[in-house]
C-alpha cells in the first residue's frame, strides 16, 4: 500500500538556525498537505500543494512539491521558539477525495 | 481554527468500563475521522465516515465502534476499556470535494 515517509524523525536547532523536513511518497500524489502539531495539541492544517513543482511561502515557511509529485519539503528560515512542534505531511490515499496517509512526522525542538 | 469539538478532554477510567468519546462539528462536513495517537507519535486512522449511516474501519485495527446518525456527530465507543487503549483520540472532519482535515482538540484517555 501507499507509504509516506518523513525525515528526519527529530531535529534540535538553536533559535535562528534554519530547518528542513522532507517527505517522500511511494506513489504519485494528487496533492500534499502539511500539518503542525504543537506539544500537547492537535494537528493544524498549514497548507496544500497541488501543482507539480509548486512553491508556496507563509512568512518564514517555504513549502515545495516535487516535479514528480512524489516528494515535498518544508523549510523554516531563522527558526523561533514558536516553531516548536511536530510537522506532518499527508497525501490522499488514492485518487479522489479519500482518507489521508500521514507521514510519521518530524519533531522540531528549538532552543533559545 | 475549525469548529470541531471533543468531550471529554481527559478521561481516567478503570478496566472493563464502557466509554463513549464524543465528537461534534458545526461546519456541515460530510466526512469525519477518528485517529489514535500516542504522545509524539504517528497518527493511526481507526474509523471514518463519508456521511450519515456510513462508517468504515481504518488502517489500524481497533476494538472500538462508531456510529453516524447525524451529520454533525460521530461518537466512538469502547465496550470494555483496557490499559492498552490508553492513548489520545483525535477526531477530524473534512468537506466533500476536499481532503483537508480539521482536527478537534482530542481526548486523552487513561485506562487503569
Amino acid at each position: 500500500g501507499q507509504q509516506v515517509m518523513q525525515i528526519p524523525q527529530y531535529q534540535h536547532v538553536q533559535e535562528g538556525e534554519d530547518f528542513t523536513t522532507y517527505c517522500n511518497s511511494s506513489t504519485t500524489l494528487s496533492n500534499i498537505q502539511w500539518y503542525k502539531q504543537r506539544p500537547g495539541g492537535h494537528p493544524v492544517f498549514l497548507i496544500q500543494l497541488v501543482k507539480s513543482g509548486e512553491v508556496k511561502k507563509q512568512k518564514r515557511l517555504t513549502f515545495q512539491f516535487g516535479e514528480a509529485k512524489k516528494n515535498s519539503s518544508l523549510h523554516i528560515t531563522a527558526t523561533q521558539t514558536t516553531d516548536v512542534g511536530t510537522y506532518f505531511c499527508a497525501g490522499p490515499k488514492n485518487s479522489g477525495y479519500s482518507t489521508l496517509t500521514f507521514g510519521k512526522g518530524t519533531m522540531l525542538l528549538v532552543s533559545p | 481554527e475549525a469548529d470541531i469539538y471533543q468531550t471529554p478532554r481527559y478521561l481516567v477510567i478503570g478496566t472493563g468500563k464502557k466509554i463513549t468519546l464524543e465528537c461534534s462539528q458545526t461546519m456541515g462536513h460530510d466526512k469525519m475521522y477518528w485517529y489514535q495517537q500516542d504522545p509524539g507519535m504517528e497518527l493511526h486512522l481507526i474509523h471514518y465516515s463519508y456521511g450519515v449511516n456510513s462508517t468504515e474501519k481504518g488502517d489500524l485495527s481497533s476494538e472500538s465502534t462508531v456510529s453516524r446518525i447525524r451529520t454533525e456527530h460521530f461518537p466512538l465507543t469502547l465496550e470494555s476499556a483496557r490499559p492498552s487503549h490508553t492513548s489520545q483520540y483525535l477526531c477530524a472532519s473534512s468537506a466533500w470535494g476536499t481532503d483537508t482535515q480539521y482536527f478537534g482538540p482530542g481526548t486523552r484517555l487513561t485506562v487503569l
